[in-house]
């Protein structure tokens, strides 16, 4: 199984940017870099996803090394409500019935300070 | 997006009883959903699959007779955890996915208390 690595926590100030790495050195080719985060006592919510090209939507830019090995969340102007953990996942195994099931790591929690 | 509700957000039960947690895609069919356990500063830990129409599918360790899954339609899942004990006091989460799309939708999550 591929698995990810992600440093267990960051700090940023707030309105500046936030980048966040994930290394995932035995992604397969098909895996997609999903990430997600998780607001304190909340389900986890969609932020980006991509494959082989960098992403851009309006929560975050997603920026994918060349090997696929790693890859980085970017927060362009962190806010407070931005305080949350945030996880990367590789697109898990094929359940029974045909839907890729997630398996979360251990995500990094960031503080964002006023 | 797509929107899974879970109910209910927050349940305290006596030890031996049973609770039941519901969690439904709202504006969408899912023929799989998802059921994940979270305990206190830890991350999310996939429980189970839940198939429509069919047994679901549980991870290793999980025990299926502890953790009964019903998905008895397209838009409803439903978790009971049997004879709880206060080690099952934990943050239950759902998700489901529309067929086609990558994106899983999570519910907000149920916090179990048993005393």
């Amino acid at each position: 199984d591929a698995k990810t690595t992600q440093p267990n926590s960051m700090e940023s100030n707030e309105e500046e940017p936030v980048h966040l790495p994930c290394n995932h050195s035995t992604i397969s080719g098909t895996d997609y870099i999903h990430w997600y985060r998780q607001l304190p006592s909340q389900g986890p919510e969609y932020v980006i996803h991509g494959l082989t090209s960098n992403v851009n939507n309006r929560m975050a830019s997603l920026a994918i090394a060349e090997d696929r090995k790693s890859s980085t969340l970017i927060l362009h102007r962190a806010t407070l409500r931005d305080a949350a953990v945030y996880y990367c996942i590789l697109r898990d195994v094929w359940s029974t019935s045909g839907t890729y099931k997630y398996i979360f790591g251990t995500g990094t929690r960031l503080k964002v300070l006023a | 997006g797509a929107v899974v509700s879970q109910h209910p957000s927050w349940v305290i039960c006596k030890s031996g009883t049973s609770v039941k947690i519901e969690c439904r895609s709202l504006d969408f069919q899912a023929t799989t959903m998802f059921w994940y356990r979270q305990f206190p500063k830890q991350s999310l830990m996939l429980m189970a699959t839940s198939n429509e129409g069919s047994k679901a599918t549980y991870e290793q360790g999980v025990e299926k007779d502890k953790f009964l899954i019903n998905h008895a339609s397209l838009t409803l899942s439903t978790l009971t955890v049997t004879s709880a004990h206060p080690e099952d006091s934990s943050f239950y989460i759902c998700s489901a996915s529309p067929t086609g799309e990558r994106i899983q939708y999570f519910g907000a999550g149920t916090r179990l208390s048993v005393l």
